[in-house]
């Protein structure tokens, strides 16, 4: 089975704090994504990556960063978060898209509070 | 660009009915479409997904889906609703022309199944 973790379900970090959330997959998969969740709005993507050290901006990049050293890891910075910044952040993985299967796999989820 | 449409962002059922999610997409060249259901406070798991081939597409838990062209759909079903089934629905699409591996959201269906 495809497994992707990420480091924490729940965090709490106070507003200018530099946060770091963390995502890894097994499956050997290419492209690794970030998105945020809130209600009403449904998933919105932050940054995806197709390989190491490449990455791409989707449609909310502001007020985030991404890293990509390894295939397997792909993290999410944010340099100061704010308030606004509060939501559930979810990580996925998928093969690239000409393989036909390029379905996303999805990691738990975490929760951040920004107080 | 494309984009999807889920009618309803509240569905209620009464367990044994039949559930039916909606789902409208937008794109100019052939699509490939995806549903995935979200429990409480975890990650998407993907229902079923539709390539190419059969328009009728069979998923996990005894979900469907079909496939059509002509009214630019592809609606959920399952025959006889379960309390487990309880849990948001998102249908995603992409296509391997202008989107690559990016898959585009739907804003979410909530399933509540009354007994």
């Amino acid at each position: 089975d495809v497994k992707v973790t990420q480091s924490s379900r729940y965090l709490v970090k106070r507003t200018g704090e530099k946060v770091f959330l963390e995502c890894v997959q097994d499956m050997d998969h290419e492209n690794m994504f970030w998105y945020r969740q809130d209600p009403g709005l449904g998933l919105r993507l932050i940054y995806f990556s197709y390989d190491v050290k490449m990455k791409e901006k989707g449609d909310i990049p502001e007020g985030y960063s991404v890293s990509r050293e390894k295939k397997e890891r792909f993290s999410l910075i944010l340099e100061s978060a704010s308030t606004n910044q509060t939501s559930m952040y979810l990580c996925a993985s998928s093969f690239l898209f000409w393989t036909g299967d390029h379905e996303q796999y999805f990691g738990p989820g975490t929760r951040l509070t920004v107080t | 660009a494309q984009s999807v449409t889920q009618l309803g962002s509240h569905v209620s059922v009464s367990e044994g009915a039949l559930v039916l999610l909606r789902c409208n997409y937008s794109s100019s060249v052939p699509p490939y479409l995806f549903w995935y259901v979200q429990y409480p406070n975890q990650g998407l798991q993907l229902l079923l997904k539709y390539t190419t081939g059969a328009t009728l597409v069979k998923g996990i838990n005894g979900f469907e889906a079909e496939f059509k062209k002509s009214e630019t759909s592809f609606h959920l079903t399952k025959p006889s609703a379960h309390m487990s089934d309880a849990a948001e629905y998102f249908c995603a699409v992409s296509d391997l022309v202008t989107s690559g591996s990016r898959l585009t959201f739907g804003e979410g269906t909530q399933l509540t199944v009354n007994p």
